[in-house]
């Protein structure tokens, strides 16, 4: 059975950094393309960053570039997201999913954590 | 990049089929067939419905169809079900490699 649990929310002040990590089990964890979507409460979904099958490539959302750093170590079966310059705006329920394939191109997220809540208040 | 555009709210008796559609650009919807659909209920992660326009992963219901003409997707729902009132988020791949989500929809089952 696939099970993706992700830790690491809490309460930041702006500026600050938090580092989410998302545990998977259940699946070749480096055969697949991992990613981090967020959703601000009571509201839509936001795609943040992802990553390919073994760490070839990386991609961040406009929103998020240069602040956010998405990685993963397949020997742990882990999946990470170093968030710096945390913002008022970053304030949402992070998920982190899996994609059906290697790659991003195509399929879709077909496996989803239960999401940890960052919040960025002074 | 701009979130793709879906109606706010969609609405349905039971047994009826309802379609929400997801509008974008040549750079997302129109250029590719890596359309996706989610469906979160409440207080729960989404899950996904369609892959690629029109395919459906194993376990989810027929009466769920998608398709797409140039910029546009949509996704159907026919004989309209009380659990498949929910929210509904659609997704492109885009030509800077990235994901893109829609506004999302509110399905309501009268």
């Amino acid at each position: 059975e696939v099970q993706l649990l992700e830790s690491g929310g809490g309460v930041v002040q702006p500026g600050g950094s938090l580092r989410l990590s998302c545990g998977a089990s259940g699946f070749t964890f480096s055969n697949y393309a991992m990613s981090w979507v967020r959703q601000t409460p009571g509201k839509g979904l936001e795609w943040v960053s992802d990553i390919r099958g073994s760490g070839v490539s990386t991609y961040h959302a406009d929103s998020v570039e240069g602040r956010f750093t998405i990685s993963r170590d397949d020997s742990k079966n882990t999946l990470y997201l170093q968030m710096n310059s945390l913002r008022a705006e970053d304030t949402a329920v992070y998920y982190c999913a899996k994609f059906t394939g290697y790659s991003s191109r195509g399929g879709g997220f077909d496996y989803w954590g239960q999401g940890t809540l960052v919040t960025v208040s002074s | 990049q701009s979130a793709l555009t879906q109606p706010a709210s969609v609405s349905g008796s039971p047994g009826q089929s309802i379609t929400i559609s997801c509008t974008g650009t040549s750079s997302d919807v129109a250029a590719y067939n890596y359309v996706s659909w989610y469906q979160q209920h409440p207080g729960k992660a989404p899950k996904l419905m369609i892959y690629d326009v029109s395919n459906r992963p194993s376990g989810v219901s027929n009466r769920f169809s998608g398709s797409k003409s140039g910029n546009t997707a949509s996704l159907t729902i026919s004989g309209l079900q009380a659990e498949d009132e929910a929210d509904y988020y659609c997704s492109s791949y885009t030509y800077r490699s990235t994901q893109v989500f829609g506004t999302g929809t509110k399905v309501t089952v009268l």
